[in-house]
C-alpha cells in the first residue's frame, strides 16, 4: 500500500470550510484515496472516497491534484461536530489481499 | 456499521490469563481486519483475513492470535495477557467498494 503523510493536529473556526491536508507521493494507478474519520472513541466511520476525479457527497468534497500525488478534504461548514480525527488511507481497486493500515491521523478541532 | 459487532465490549482481566475478542458480521465480507489503538499511535493492525481459515499478520502481531473458521466470525486471543496489551481494539469488516466498516471496540483492560 502507498503511504500516506497528514499533518497531526489543525484547527478550524466553526462555520468555516475545513480543509485537510493528505500526501500520497507513492500512490500507483488503480489506488484508490478513501477518508474516514474517528470521533472520541466511537469505530472509525467513512466519509468519502475517490480515483482521480473529485467528489462531493452529503457530508464532504475530495479533491484530489491532477499528479494524484496529494488529495484534500473539505468539510464546507464545519461545526463542532466535526472535531475528531480524520484518516487518509489508499486501497486497491481491486479485492487484493492487501494490510490496510491507517497512520496517526490528523486530529481537526472545531473552535467555536 | 454494516452488521459488525463486537464482544465483549468491556473487559477487566489478570496478567497470565487468556483472553478471546469476538468479531461477528452478518453481510458476508471476505475481508476482516483486527486493530488496536492507543493514544499517539492511531490504529494499528494487529492481523487481517482474506477468507475462511486464510490469515494473515499486520505490524503488531506479537502476542496474538486469530482464528476465522466461518465468513461471519473472527476471533483475536491473547494467549497470556500482559499489561501493555491493555487497549481499544477494533474490528472491521470490507465490504463491496472497498467500503471498510467498523465496530464499536472493545476495551480491554489487563492488571
Amino acid at each position: 500500500d502507498a503511504k500516506t503523510t497528514q499533518p497531526p493536529s489543525m484547527d478550524c473556526a466553526e462555520g468555516r470550510a475545513a480543509n485537510l491536508p493528505c500526501n500520497h507521493s507513492t500512490i500507483s494507478g488503480n489506488e484508490y484515496v478513501y477518508w474516514y474519520r474517528q470521533i472520541h472513541s466511537q469505530g472509525p466511520q467513512y466519509i468519502i472516497h475517490g480515483l482521480k476525479n473529485n467528489e462531493t457527497n452529503e457530508m464532504a468534497s475530495l479533491i484530489i491534484t491532477e499528479d494524484r500525488k496529494s488529495s484534500t478534504l473539505i468539510l464546507p461548514h464545519a461545526t463542532l461536530r466535526d472535531t475528531a480525527v480524520y484518516y487518509c488511507i489508499v486501497i486497491l481497486s481491486n479485492f487484493g489481499n492487501e494490510k490496510l493500515t491507517f497512520g496517526t491521523g490528523t486530529r481537526l478541532t472545531i473552535i467555536p | 456499521d454494516a452488521g459488525i459487532t463486537q464482544s465483549p465490549r468491556h473487559k477487566v482481566t489478570e496478567t497470565g490469563t487468556p483472553v478471546t475478542l469476538r468479531c461477528h458480521q452478518t453481510e458476508n465480507h471476505r475481508y476482516m481486519y483486527w486493530y488496536r489503538q492507543d493514544p499517539g499511535h492511531g490504529l494499528r493492525l494487529i492481523h487481517y483475513s482474506y477468507g475462511v481459515k486464510d490469515t494473515d499478520k499486520g505490524e503488531v502481531s506479537d502476542g496474538y492470535s486469530v482464528s476465522r473458521s466461518k465468513t461471519e466470525d473472527f476471533l483475536l486471543t491473547l494467549e497470556s495477557a500482559t499489561s501493555s496489551q491493555t487497549s481499544v481494539y477494533f474490528c472491521a469488516a470490507r465490504g463491496g467498494g472497498n467500503t471498510i466498516y467498523f465496530g464499536e471496540g472493545s476495551w480491554l483492560t489487563v492488571v
